[in-house]
């Protein structure tokens, strides 16, 4: 079945990048998508990138596909402490109900 | 009240009783769906509700019994849990076939402890 990866734990220093991966393996989605979920929230929609796209960019935000791969990363560029939070990468494929998650990656941001 | 509400936001319960978990949305959406979020797992679907019909059940088992009376509110019914059902339920809806994104908007979900 679809299924999508995350590492769990990422920790960096304030002011440095952060790089977030995801692997996933249905070849067919339409859209992928980052979510963030901050402490006693549900998921909030970062970004996501149309699968015909290799490149978003938003702001501090960039988003990489790599259809051949099925990677996807999200860098923060000048993490805050602010952004400490869990990280959800997700596929949707057009015609289906299914969004698939992965565990999500909890970014650590240290002052 | 704006956005996915849901109620109540923490639960502590046994495993021979029953309880509801409610989610509302003030969005117009037509899906709703109710996920399971335990550490270190992926985030789980578990049911997918379209204008108000169950288009996906992901094998969850029967002591979870949805609910949806309306494109407005979703339940989740619980009973005779087991201690490995603890997690956090988070509801979430969206707006199925509209150009551009297809962005799920969530509640903050329902922390269950079932002992």
């Amino acid at each position: 079945g679809e299924d999508v990866e995350q590492s769990l734990f990422l920790s960096v220093r304030e002011g440095d990048s952060s790089v977030i991966n995801c692997t996933y393996t249905d070849s067919s989605s339409t859209y992928l998508y980052w979510y963030k979920q901050e402490p006693g929230a549900g998921l909030q929609l970062l970004t996501y990138i149309f699968s015909n796209m290799d490149m978003k960019q938003d702001q501090r935000l960039t988003v990489l596909l790599n259809k051949k791969d099925k990677h996807l990363s999200l860098r923060i560029a000048d993490t805050q402490t602010g952004d400490s939070a869990i990280y959800f990468c997700a596929e949707w494929t057009s015609g289906t109900y299914k969004y698939i998650f992965g565990t999500g990656t909890r970014l650590k941001v240290l002052a | 009240e704006t956005g996915v509400t849901q109620t109540p936001r923490h639960l502590v319960m046994g495993m021979t009783n029953k309880k509801s978990l409610k989610c509302e949305q003030h969005l117009g959406h037509n899906a709703m769906y109710w996920y399971k979020q335990s550490a270190k797992k992926p985030l789980e679907l578990m049911f997918v509700y379209n204008f108000k019909e169950q288009t996906e059940n992901n094998s969850v088992p029967s002591r979870f019994s949805p609910e949806c009376p309306n494109s407005s509110h979703l339940f989740l019914h619980l009973h005779t849990l087991q201690p490995e059902d603890s997690a956090l339920y988070l509801c979430a809806s969206s707006q199925p076939g509209l150009a551009g994104d297809y962005e799920q908007f969530f509640g903050p979900g329902t922390r269950l402890t079932v002992l």
